[in-house]
């Protein structure tokens, strides 16, 4: 079956640190990409998208990803995290009408 | 505030009982998306429509049955409710259907407790 995975549950960072989020997917074929944020109390928000093109994808806040086909992989970036980046991570898939997503990585900055 | 509205916000109600859950796209989207999110089964797209047609369908239970209406509102209604449906219940819409750029923009969600 389709899947996405998120192999990290929980992270917890301290303030200026790096940040990568890990994203695989099992889809053949064309796949759009998707990372979602979710901040304490608040819906769902889109971070970036990847259709086609470019595999390094900038998205909103400073946060970035890359689409490495081969690996199947589409791996959330932040060079330096924020205290108010503290959220839930949700990385998506859409093939053929067919959405899934991955089971959240929980992010905890430390201020 | 994405412009998509959720009413309820939340709902107690007990196993057996059926239930209504209504979104309002922004102004403009043509699509209406649902989406589960539990703690054991993490977040699920349930289905779509389009300018009043289902377009895509995921894993949503045969007791769950939705619908968008002339005005692009949307319904879902939840039958025979069960203990393991308790959830937040999403909606987002967008101007184009599932596979096209446009973006989803996600409503507050209806928190749904069955008792």
């Amino acid at each position: 079956a389709q899947s996405v995975s998120q192999h990290n549950h929980h992270v917890i960072l301290s303030e200026a640190a790096s940040l990568e989020l890990g994203c695989n997917y099992s889809y053949g074929g064309t796949v759009n990409l998707f990372w979602y944020v979710q901040y304490p109390g608040q819906h769902l928000q889109l971070l970036l998208k990847y259709f086609s093109g470019d595999p390094l994808v900038k998205g909103i806040k400073g946060f970035e990803a890359e689409f490495i086909k081969s690996k199947f992989s589409f791996n959330l970036r932040k060079p330096s995290v924020q205290w108010s980046d503290t959220a839930e991570y949700f990385c998506a898939a859409v093939n053929n009408n067919d959405m899934r997503f991955g089971a959240g990585t929980r992010l905890t900055v430390k201020p | 505030d994405s412009g998509v509205t959720q009413t309820p916000k939340h709902l107690i109600t007990a196993t057996g009982q059926r239930v209504t859950l209504r979104c309002s796209p922004r102004s403009g989207d043509l699509s209406v998306y649902w989406y589960q999110q539990s703690l054991d089964q993490g977040l699920q797209f349930l289905i779509q429509y389009y300018n009043g047609e289902e377009r895509a369908k995921g894993n949503i239970l045969e007791r769950f049955s939705a619908q968008q209406f002339p005005d692009l509102h949307s319904e879902l209604n939840l039958s025979s409710l069960e203990l393991g449906d308790s959830a937040l219940y999403f909606c987002a819409s967008s101007v184009a259907a599932l596979g096209s750029t446009d973006t989803q923009y996600f409503g507050p969600g209806t928190r749904l407790t069955v008792l």
